[in-house]
């Protein structure tokens, strides 16, 4: 089957740092991607890891251990426009979505 | 950016009637086509996938009779809900990839949401 892991929720204070994990157990994979979504809306693309490794983008960051099949999305300098969920995907022929986080940022 | 349309944003219709969605790639032509439905704070499930020119692919548990798709262009599909009920209600989100205007094709982790419709059957 597939699969993919994320904590359901994660709060943190704003201009501080948060990490959001993902595992995944999926049949094929290309590559691991990131998506936000603000209630109401639709997911806005983030981030895309195809090798091992960090990419950076801005103050998100994502990061990919193929052979842990584990990566995550690092968001620095929070602010509290970034209140929302965000979902790991998993690339094969089409997405597989996780759960999704609900981040909670405090003042 | 690539840009995708979905109209209607939203809508409300009664028990037992059918309603259509259309999702349009504005820019590029989206050989491929992604519905989605998404249940209030729940994750994104992907209902079927499309190929302009041939039937839709759907998804395991997806009624294929029940939501009728078709993507008759390059830029447009459509979702039909045929006789709607109300567990039926929720967010509807089209995604396309497909060949930009300049001949690229659109990379291959890259998918261009629509903003989504929201249905509420009463």
């Amino acid at each position: 089957g597939q699969s993919l892991e994320q904590p359901s929720e994660v709060t943190a204070v704003e201009g501080a740092i948060v990490q959001i994990n993902c595992t995944y157990q999926t049949s094929g994979f290309y590559g691991l991607s990131w998506y936000q979504q603000h209630d109401g809306g639709a997911p806005t693309f983030l981030s895309y890891n195809a090798l091992d490794g960090l990419e950076e983008t801005g103050r998100f960051s994502s990061f990919l251990s193929r052979s842990d099949s584990y990566g995550y999305l690092l968001l620095q300098e929070l602010q509290m426009k970034d209140s929302a969920s965000y979902f790991c995907a998993v690339m094969d022929d089409k997405i597989i979505f996780g759960k999704g986080t609900r981040l909670h940022i405090l003042p | 950016g690539a840009v995708v349309s979905q109209h209607p944003s939203w809508v409300i219709c009664k028990s037992g009637t059918s309603v259509k969605i259309e999702c349009r790639s504005l820019d590029f032509q989206a050989t491929t086509m992604f519905w989605y439905r998404q249940f209030p704070k729940q994750s994104l499930m992907l209902m079927a996938t499309s190929n302009e020119g041939s039937k839709a692919t759907y998804e395991q548990g997806v009624e294929k009779d029940k939501f009728l798709i078709n993507h008759a262009s390059l830029t447009l599909s459509t979702l039909t809900v045929t006789s709607a009920h109300p567990e039926d209600s929720s967010f509807y989100i089209c995604s396309a990839r497909g060949t930009g205007t300049s001949g690229r094709v659109t990379p291959y982790n890259e998918q261009f949401f629509g903003p989504g419709t929201r249905l509420t059957v009463l």
